[in-house]
């Protein structure tokens, strides 16, 4: 498995409190990519980061935002969580732009 | 707007049958594809991946996927499936110059012993 580890694994939290995903990887990849998954859904593209510093939205990036300030670490923040927000949150990392992405092990988040 | 389509939400087979699980994408022009899977509580891992070449690629496990430019397919089969097979899968697409996959809202599987 590729090295890449997600914290925390589980969280439960309130509504209209902040909460910051952690993502980080051992593969010295340049891109990373935070997605959520829902039912019925799929995976859902919300930030991702073609390198340090460097940041672009994807399709959900609404109450979300990101921060790369080490090649290895990726934050994911919801500056004030919603229960739409309630979610499984998956890290990805890929060595190139078009290639095959890994995930890491999710984080099951809810918001009360 | 641009979208990859899994029209199978769930499957349920008997062990040893044959499967094949529907992807259709709207990008036109080249792209890559791939599938994933999700076994229960797990994180998605890479079955097979289209870059170019032999449209009929194989993956691990028994999985192989048939790219249909014509038809905008990249459909999953397996000959035979086992009950260890049960897990949702996921076909992404990525055309060339993006930065980012495209998931299809996936098919869930389960196979009865």
């Amino acid at each position: 498995d590729a090295g890449i580890t997600q914290s925390p694994r589980h969280k439960v939290t309130e509504t209209g409190t902040p909460v910051t995903l952690r993502c980080h990887q051992t593969e010295n990849h340049r891109y990373m990519y935070w997605y959520r998954q829902d039912p019925g859904h799929g995976l859902r593209l919300i930030h991702y980061s073609y390198g340090v510093k460097d940041t672009d939205k994807g399709e959900v990036s609404d109450g979300y935002s990101v921060s790369r300030s080490k090649t290895e670490d990726f934050l994911l923040t919801l500056e004030s969580a919603t229960s739409s927000q309630t979610s499984v949150y998956f890290c990805a990392i890929s060595e190139v732009t078009e290639g095959e992405q890994f995930f890491g092990p999710g984080t099951r988040l809810t918001v009360l | 707007a641009q979208s990859v389509s899994q029209h199978n939400h769930h499957v349920i087979l008997s062990e040893a049958a044959s499967l094949e699980l529907g992807c259709n994408y709207s990008y036109g022009g080249t792209v890559n594809l791939f599938w994933y899977v999700q076994y229960p509580g797990q994180h998605l891992q890479l079955l097979l991946k289209y870059f170019s070449g032999d449209p009929l690629v194989k993956g691990i496990k028994g999985f192989e996927a048939e790219f249909i430019k014509s038809k905008f397919s990249f459909n999953l089969r397996k000959p035979s499936v086992q009950w260890s097979d049960t897990a949702e899968y996921f076909c992404a697409v990525i055309p060339a110059g993006r930065r980012a996959l495209t998931f299809g809202s996936g098919t869930r599987l389960q196979v009865q012993p």
